[in-house]
């Protein structure tokens, strides 16, 4: 089975340029999240999508988006790029929202160099 | 989401059993420790999960104190690939996200 896939693996954009990343969920899977990881730090959560509706936002400016397709697929749109957009976006998948008793799982994320 | 701590750094010798700590003082009855790794340059990997007992799966074992507030990931006999960051992590109850620490960067040395 295919696990979690992410387009592309690397890209490289000029500060206020703009940026869509793409994600495919593991098949069955409806609950879809963006995290960003800078280097040397932890992922920190962007947002989080089930059933193509925003469950979760983290603290992130509004140049960021998602939306969520009805095959469950997702994408992540940043506007108005910075320098400090620089990171490794990862995204994953799970059965439901809900974390209390679901795992995720992680695609191997998209590194986004901003120039 | 409860705060977690866990070591910086540890090494362990290749064949030996790792023993990761990992402290969560704070954490309610009905949530769960979730112990995920992140190998360089991909995406973190779950790796097990409990809520009070104790938990083992082909990966690793997870043994929780009766009191829940701190836990030990066991990984049996530990390889050169299991060299990571290793995140112990507390969501809420039905949370939307995880929140990442800073994690036990593992070292496995031949």
């Amino acid at each position: 089975d295919a696990g979690v896939t992410q387009s592309p693996t690397h890209l490289i954009k000029t500060r206020g340029q703009h940026v869509t990343l793409r994600c495919s969920p593991i098949s069955g899977h409806k609950s879809v999240s963006w995290y960003q990881q800078v280097l040397g730090q932890g992922p920190q959560f962007i947002f989080q999508y089930y059933e193509k509706e925003e469950r979760g936002r983290g603290n992130f400016p509004d140049r960021f988006s998602a939306r969520q397709f009805p095959n469950y697929s997702s994408e992540l749109n940043v506007n108005a790029l910075l320098l400090g957009d620089s990171a490794l976006y990862l995204c994953a998948s799970s059965l439901a929202p809900g974390l209390g008793n679901e795992k995720l799982f992680f695609g191997s994320g998209t590194q986004l160099s901003v120039l | 989401d409860a705060k977690t701590t866990q070591p910086t750094s540890m090494d362990c010798a290749e064949g030996r059993a790792a023993n990761l700590p990992c402290n969560h003082s704070t954490i309610s009855g009905n949530e769960y420790v979730y112990w995920y790794r992140q190998i360089h340059s991909q995406g973190p990997q779950y790796i097990i999960h409990g809520l009070k007992n104790n938990e083992t799966n082909e990966m690793a074992s997870l043994i929780i104190t009766e009191d829940r507030k701190s836990s030990t990931l066991i990984l049996p006999h530990a390889t050169l690939r299991d060299t990571a960051v290793y995140y112990c992590i507390v969501p809420i109850q039905g949370a939307q996200k995880l929140v990442f620490g800073q994690g036990t960067r593992l070292t496995i040395n031949p």
